[in-house]
């Protein structure tokens, strides 16, 4: 199993603004995922955190908006860029231990709203 | 057409009622099968992997038909404490998990 902690756990922000998440780990884990939950909606992938390399954006996802650090195998952050209201959701942090054959373990979530 | 599909819900059941989720997958190559339980404002939970030959955890029974791509979910004997939000989620090899939109269930006294 794996524990994660994730910063902030909510905020509030002006549009134009950026807000960076942080998540935490308590084991090293290769894959560390950041999905996007907006309300009433599942869970849309923004990207893989690669540790050491550049994260892997799924489609509609890009960089500029959302840069991704993984400095180690035990720490990520998502940085969401010059915010809208359309932005307001919840970010979560996931890792995936076992290379897919078990599950994927999430952090609590940050929730995050645009004015 | 999404990969991952289930019942739109929500389903409202009374105490004690069975109620069974439907999901459905596009991609044949798929090859890990999970339900996930998300409450109101946590995060989503392992509830049950999904095994080719079916599987049981107590009042929740998974089944899996690769040949329809099909995966259900059925509660026996429902708690209050099983309104929750239920993600239908599939992998496939190399790839990244794929969440289902979800299917809500409300317990009701």
């Amino acid at each position: 199993s794996a524990v994660i902690s994730q910063k902030p756990s909510r905020d509030i922000c002006q549009r134009g603004t950026s807000l960076t998440i942080q998540c935490q780990v308590d084991s090293q884990v290769t894959m560390m995922f950041w999905y996007r939950q907006q309300p009433g909606q599942s869970l849309t992938l923004i990207a893989t955190a690669n540790q050491g390399s550049e994260a892997t954006y799924e489609s509609g996802f890009v960089i500029d908006k959302f840069p991704i650090s993984r400095p180690n195998l035990t720490f990520s952050t998502l940085t969401v860029s010059n915010m809208s209201p359309e932005d307001s959701s919840i970010y979560l942090c996931s890792v995936d231990p076992t290379g897919g054959r078990y599950e994927q373990f999430f952090g609590p979530g940050t929730r995050l709203t645009v004015l | 057409r999404k990969e991952v599909e289930q019942d739109p819900g929500p389903f409202n059941v009374p105490e004690g009622a069975t109620v069974a989720f439907n999901c459905t997958y596009s991609n044949s190559a798929s090859q890990s099968f999970f339900w996930y339980r998300q409450d109101c404002r946590k995060e989503p939970k392992l509830l049950m992997s999904v095994y080719s030959s079916g599987n049981e955890d107590g009042r929740f029974t998974a089944q899996l038909n690769r040949a329809s791509q099909y995966i259900s979910l059925l509660i026996r004997d429902s708690k209050l404490s099983d309104s929750a939000t239920y993600l239908c989620v599939v992998k496939n090899y190399g790839q990244n998990f794929v969440f289902g939109p979800g299917t809500r269930l409300s317990v009701l006294p």
